[in-house]
């Protein structure tokens, strides 16, 4: 079993829609980003959570630390959102700041 | 602000031939770290550099090796390239404060014939 889980794999939405991207993941973190892949590969950070909520637009990450479970929240999708969206965890056990990423998520958005 | 660049963009070689591979750190920040993301999958951690000296390592056999140069740029080297080495190789700049965040390159694509 991955350390960092996502779901689902594969999503994809008509325009307007709510979209709900989820992480679970297995150790003590120190922290969580939210990154997007575009098809060029580059990784653009969206968010970085230890706790509660942050919103950025029509972006929104929850995480419950207790749970050890993070959301994204697209909401009002737009085409222009289809992309690869991946969780990452910087476990609390390292003294570096190694990334354990999940696969992630394929979002494609249809106008 | 300068963000991260790395060269080059797209890369083909040849298995046994050996490849670097170039990354600049963001203004300000002392720490890179490479990963390799094979088609499909999440990127996986190569190592890190911290002042010029690596200070983690992942699951990666030692010909993968790495620097860091006082101005924190880094270079990522493969020796005795596989077919399996083909993947993107991503490279973030941070500061090693837990509390910080990363900014990534746009990677390196290397395709091993």
């Amino acid at each position: 079993k991955n350390e960092v889980e996502q779901s689902p794999q594969n999503l994809t939405a008509q325009e307007g829609e709510f979209i709900t991207i989820n992480c679970s993941y297995s150790v003590g973190i120190s922290a969580l980003h939210w990154l997007q892949q575009h098809p060029g590969g580059g990784i653009v950070s969206l968010f970085m959570l230890s706790s509660g909520k942050k919103k950025h637009g029509r972006l929104i990450a929850t995480i419950n630390i207790q749970e050890k479970h993070s959301s994204l929240h697209i909401t009002a999708s737009h085409p222009r959102d289809s992309a690869v969206y991946i969780c990452a965890v910087r476990s609390s056990g390292t003294s570096y700041g190694k990334l354990t990423f999940g696969q992630g998520t394929i979002l494609t958005v249809h106008p | 602000e300068t963000g991260v660049t790395q060269s080059p963009t797209h890369l083909i070689k040849t298995r046994g031939q050996q490849v670097t591979l170039r990354c600049s750190s963001q203004s300000g920040h002392n720490t890179v770290s490479w990963y390799q993301q094979a088609l499909g999958q999440g990127p996986q951690f190569i190592f890190q550099y911290y002042r010029e000296e690596e200070n983690g390592r992942g699951n990666f056999p030692p010909r993968f090796s790495g620097l860091q140069f006082p101005n924190y740029s880094s270079e990522l080297n493969v020796n005795a390239l596989e077919l399996d080495d083909s993947a993107l190789y991503l490279c973030a700049s941070s500061l090693p404060a837990q509390a910080n965040g990363y900014t990534f390159g746009s990677g390196t694509r290397l395709t091993v014939v």
